[in-house]
């Protein structure tokens, strides 16, 4: 069974701050996405990584898929209130299926 | 807005009775996923429909069902609802071509 494990679980910083968000798996995925997701509201795509060390940036957020492709990493710089929200990685499992990971709750506090 | 459509968007309900959600997925898109987040479950993919066609099933009880109907809206039957139940349930739909999924807003269902 394919499984994604993000860490930390729950993050809390300030302001300017830089924090990465880490999503590991013993499977290799063709693929990895990160969504972020806001209270009351449903998933939005951020990036979709596809080749083994790729990396990806988006503004200030920096995204990798790792050289095996079992892992991948969000790194934020100077984080923003706006940043707040709960992370989530997700890849491909099997045909057709997607499965989720346990996800990182991000609180940037001003 | 992501173009997806969900109803309704808060649902309160008691044990054993049977709800519909209902999902319209942004113009054009073909493929249908539904998905249920629960606080110490996550995000479960439930089941996907591809143009009317059933594509893939996840981790669906069989107390659920779900169909995809000409007009390519969607529509998820829950039945014999229990306590564990209650969870957003979300629906979303891609265009098929790659896999990006748009989320609509989710539905609320809590289960008394």
């Amino acid at each position: 069974t394919q499984l994604l494990e993000q860490s930390p679980q729950f993050l809390s910083i300030q302001e300017g701050e830089n924090l990465t968000v880490y999503c590991n798996s013993s499977s290799v995925f063709s693929s990895l996405q990160w969504y972020r997701q806001e209270p009351g509201e449903g998933p939005v795509l951020l990036v979709t990584v596809v080749t083994g060390g790729e990396v990806k940036k988006l503004k200030r957020l920096t995204f990798q898929f790792g050289d095996a492709r079992k892992d991948s990493s969000l790194h934020i710089t100077a984080a923003q209130t706006g940043d707040t929200g709960l992370y989530l990685c997700a890849g491909p499992s099997g045909t057709y299926k997607y499965i989720f990971g346990t996800g990182t709750r991000l609180k940037v506090l001003a | 807005d992501s173009g997806v459509t969900q109803t309704p968007k808060h649902l309160i309900t008691a044990t054993g009775q049977r709800v519909t959600l209902r999902c319209s997925p942004r113009s054009g898109d073909l493929s249908v996923y539904w998905y249920q987040q629960s606080l110490d479950q996550g995000l479960q993919f439930l089941i996907q429909y591809y143009n009317g066609e059933e594509r893939a099933k996840g981790n669906i009880l069989e107390r659920f069902s779900a169909q995809q109907f000409p007009d390519l809206h969607s529509e998820l039957n829950l039945s014999s609802l229990e306590l564990g139940d209650s969870a957003l349930y979300f629906c979303a739909s891609s265009d098929g071509t790659d896999e990006t999924q748009y989320f609509g807003p989710g539905t609320r269902l809590l289960v008394l």
